[in-house]
């Protein structure tokens, strides 16, 4: 089955810094990719996703590329700040419509002011 | 919208206890499923359900059960509740795009 990995685990950044959160899956069929954004003690929410069609992909400060003969997607945050200290999940899921996400274990990210 | 709503919050069960977790949307989404996530992990799903009647088991499904009677009820059964079920578990929706809605999660504890 699917496996995702993601570095790194723990990324501490000064604010207005970039930072940049890096994942691997392991199946080739895998077309969505979204990114989850967990505060702690709260839900994941998704912040944004990909589609295996699509090599980048833009929402403000916040941009995910992808690079499917590689097999890895990266989350890039410019500008952080202070409330983006959470920890971030990516996923990799093969359907569409129906999700049976396979997530990362996770980057505990801190941006310090 | 309430959205996705879970009960209870917290739960402190004792070893060989059972108990249901429940699970409710208000989006009218058809696809719904059952995540835990021990500390310092991922998410991983135990079950999965895509409509009322079709439930079918994720990655972890073992000691879980799982019914889908109605489009918004999604509870998660867990009999003879052991200390490796400790965890927090979330329950998500979603309807035919890809978003993935969770609920504020229940944490368990299995002593």
């Amino acid at each position: 089955g699917e496996n995702v990995e993601q570095h790194p685990s723990t990324l501490s950044v000064q604010e207005g810094d970039s930072a940049v959160i890096k994942c691997t899956y392991s199946d080739s069929a895998s077309n969505y990719f979204p990114w989850y954004k967990q505060e702690l003690g709260k839900r994941p929410q998704l912040i944004i996703d990909i589609r295996s069609n699509v090599g980048e992909k833009k929402d403000q400060r916040i941009a995910v590329t992808l690079n499917k003969t590689a097999k890895h997607f990266s989350l890039h945050i410019t500008e952080t700040q202070p409330e983006d200290s959470a920890v971030y999940f990516c996923a990799a899921s093969k359907a569409t419509g129906f999700q049976k996400l396979v997530f990362g274990t996770g980057t505990r990210l801190l941006v310090s002011p | 919208n309430a959205g996705v709503t879970q009960t209870p919050k917290f739960r402190i069960l004792k070893i060989g206890q059972s108990m249901t977790l429940q699970c409710t949307q208000d989006m009218n989404h058809n696809y719904m499923y059952w995540y835990r996530q021990d500390p310092g992990m991922g998410l991983k799903l135990i079950y999965y359900s895509v409509g009322a009647g079709i439930t079918d088991k994720g990655e972890v499904p073992n000691g879980y059960n799982v019914s889908r009677s109605t489009t918004e009820d999604f509870p998660l059964r867990l009999e003879l509740a052991a200390p490796s079920q400790t965890s927090v578990y979330f329950c998500a929706s979603s309807s035919g795009g890809d978003t993935q809605y969770f609920g504020p999660g229940t944490r368990l504890t299995v002593l």
